[in-house]
């Protein structure tokens, strides 16, 4: 049972553009959303994570969106840049601290 | 300061055999996880340690698959007569006391089976 669902699988954008990365959970118990980028042969690293009674955070170049009623939440990355080329995944938290994540997004940031 | 390492960082076996993966977490962090990577597909739980709780072993996706955390601090990640399925990255991450949210990854071990 996927209980959050990330789309798309992959994304391409050119230098300067705007990549959105869309997820949308099913549990209400869920508290805490964040937002982590990978690097081939590397662990994943938090990136920007929000909490449900708020519904947009920003840092730097990236965004969450958080719309508690639909049970979404994406993220922006304004200004693309080449080294932002990753794979991003969306997670969700709910009680013990584990996280379920989405299956992630393949981002390629094109110069 | 130190970040958290997993080691052996690539593991090649054979089917039928057990292999044991080991997690060195960020010194003071008392919780840690460990979670699969299958190729292209996202992070799943495996087990959860919090301090001297009882561990969270509800991810395990078989008998086959147990933990330990010795001391409060070393994993080990066991898994016994390995299958085929069972290829993936296997990460641990750990999270600071007090309240904090944030899970701090490992690079990761790589298991092939044959």
């Amino acid at each position: 049972q996927q209980q959050v669902k990330q789309s798309p699988q992959s994304l391409i954008v050119q230098k300067g553009g705007i990549s959105i990365i869309n997820c949308a959970y099913e549990n209400t118990a869920f508290d805490y959303f964040p937002w982590y980028q990978q690097f081939p042969g590397k662990g994943p690293a938090l990136l920007i994570a929000i909490r449900p009674d708020v519904s947009e955070k920003k840092e730097g170049r990236f965004t969450i969106s958080f719309n508690k009623s639909a049970k979404q939440f994406s993220l922006h990355i304004m200004d693309s840049q080449p080294g932002d080329s990753a794979t991003y995944f969306c997670a969700a938290r709910a009680a013990g601290n584990k996280l379920t994540f989405g299956g992630g997004t393949r981002v390629l940031v094109k110069p | 300061g130190a970040g958290v390492s997993q080691s052996p960082s690539n593991k090649v076996t054979e089917k039928g055999k057990d292999v044991e993966l080991r997690c060195d977490p960020i010194s003071g962090h008392t919780a840690l996880y460990w979670y699969r990577q299958s190729l292209g597909q996202g992070l799943e739980f495996l087990i959860y340690f919090q301090g001297n709780s009882a561990p969270d072993k509800s991810g395990l996706p078989s008998d086959r698959f147990s933990a330990e955390r010795t001391g409060g601090s070393v994993s080990t990640l066991t898994i016994q007569r390995t299958q085929q399925e069972d290829s993936a990255v296997y990460l641990c991450a750990s999270r600071e006391a007090g309240g904090t949210d944030t899970q701090y990854f490992g690079p990761g071990t790589r298991l092939t089976v044959l």
